[in-house]
């Protein structure tokens, strides 16, 4: 198993542009999610899935888009990017085990907006 | 409020010595989860320990463990017998509750240094 696989690795973005990151996981996990990490910071969830299908909002939306049409694959839009969108964006997996959401991360898009 | 609160941005370490760092949380949901996550340089999260709120006993996982204490809403990280591939940062998580698929809330990190 790959696991959870994200691309871009890096990517520079100019002010006003667009782009998706790409992910994709293969462990057949329900639930999916997009964090952003903040120089020194920890992570902060902007959307999350639990099926194909479903999405829903997570802290810090604004300025992102995402979808799931299949159970492997989130993309993460960004549509005219920002200097504050500068960020690492991970994605997860999970799968409901009694209770507890075992989250498998990818290994992140580190993108700069300038 | 902040929901989950580590007040050391840094710690050191001696090899060898066991460490413990602290993470605080808020939460009024009954049911819940506390996560710890490494971060080493190279940028992975890494799964480390996994403490529910119904959980009778700490969670243990070969050298980690967590030191639940739910009246005070602590979940700290004990490290024994640190090494230097322990140097990384530390990231205590919350989920709160059971259906609501599973997100996690992340504390700001701790760093920890393994001094030789």
């Amino acid at each position: 198993n790959a696991g959870v696989t994200q691309t871009p690795k890096f990517r520079i973005l100019k002010i006003g542009q667009s782009m998706t990151l790409q992910c994709t996981q293969d462990m057949n996990h329900n639930y999916m999610y997009w964090y952003r990490q903040d120089p020194g910071m920890g992570l902060k969830l902007i959307y999350y899935s639990v099926g194909a299908g479903i999405t829903d909002k997570g802290e810090v939306p604004n300025g992102y888009n995402v979808s799931r049409s299949t159970t492997e694959d989130f993309p993460l839009r960004l549509e005219l990017a920002a200097p504050s969108q500068t960020s690492v964006y991970f994605c997860a997996s999970s799968y409901r085990l009694r209770e507890v959401y075992e989250q498998y991360f990818g290994p992140g898009t580190r993108l700069t907006v300038t | 409020a902040q929901k989950i609160t580590q007040t050391q941005p840094g710690m050191f370490v001696q090899e060898k010595e066991a460490v413990t760092l602290d993470c605080t949380y808020d939460t009024s949901d009954p049911s819940y989860g506390l996560f710890w996550y490494k971060q080493p340089s190279s940028g992975e999260m890494i799964f480390l320990i996994y403490q529910g709120s119904y959980d009778q006993q700490n969670a243990t996982e070969g050298r980690y463990s967590l030191n639940f204490q739910k009246a005070r809403k602590s979940a700290n990280l004990v490290i024994s017998a640190s090494q230097l591939g322990d140097s990384a940062m530390y990231f205590c998580a919350m989920r709160e509750g059971n259906n609501q698929g599973g997100k996690l809330i992340f504390g700001q990190g701790t760093e920890l240094s393994v001094k030789p």
